[in-house]
């Protein structure tokens, strides 16, 4: 099985400042037959299902304001919130879906400093 | 637009059976491959199993192979989740998603979830 690891396992960032969050594989999930990075990352507000943010790695989803990026390729990810908002305080997930079991990271909280 | 409901859960004792349903709605269910994830009280995601469009390929995560079977009923837009042998550490809300039609198993759409309590 792939095991992903993110770091840091929480982070408190000021409103406006940048959040950086990473996310790493235990094998590469880039497929070399299309050159496309299996990983996703998933936002989660208290109480309710998780969000699909990035695909591909650095997709974003329809409606995702710009300020979510992603980037990496193979086994090392990074999900970048720049000009951080309220809203934005959430547990965000990275997950691969190159082989099943499609494996979750264990999560990262993000916070108001 | 999509919906995903969740019904079933409930609280179940070790060692005995449930089984969950998801009503979609609002897109073609037969075409979309289907997921269920779960999550322990106050822990991470868990993907626990997966199931394509038409039902011939199933997947499931090691902690429930053998227990837990996927399953759909494409005439009444429904996936399953079929829990035996129910342990304590499978207490958890249970997640309908769903992966998109462009490609990829990753989940564009998540139910609200059901819980699943065992206790004795």
């Amino acid at each position: 099985d792939i095991v992903m690891t993110q770091s840091p396992d929480s982070l408190a960032v000021s409103l406006g400042e940048r959040a950086t969050i990473n996310c790493k594989s235990s094998q590469s999930v880039l497929y070399s037959s299309n050159n496309k990075n299996y990983l996703t990352w998933y936002q989660q507000k208290p109480g309710q299902p998780p969000k699909l943010i990035l695909y591909w790695a650095s997709t974003r989803e329809s409606g995702v304001p710009d300020r979510f990026s992603g980037s990496g390729s193979g086994t090392d990810f990074t999900l970048t919130i720049t000009t951080l908002q309220a809203e934005d305080v959430a547990i965000y997930y990275c997950q691969q879906y190159f082989s099943s079991p499609y494996t979750f990271g264990q999560g990262t909280r993000l916070e108001i400093k | 637009q999509v919906q995903l409901v969740e019904s079933g859960g409930g609280v179940v004792q070790p060692g005995r059976s449930l089984r969950l349903s998801c009503a979609a709605s609002g897109f073609s269910f037969s075409s979309y491959g289907m997921h269920w994830v779960r999550q322990a009280p106050g822990k991470g995601l868990e993907w626990v199993a997966g199931i394509s469009y038409d039902g011939t390929n199933k997947h499931y995560a090691d902690s429930v192979k053998g227990r837990f079977t996927i399953s759909r009923d494409n005439s009444k837009n429904t996936l399953y989740l079929q829990m035996n042998s129910l342990r304590d550490d499978d207490t958890a809300v249970y997640y309908c998603a769903r992966s998109p039609i462009t490609g990829g198993n990753y989940i564009d759409y998540w139910g609200q979830g059901t819980l699943v309590t065992v206790s004795s």
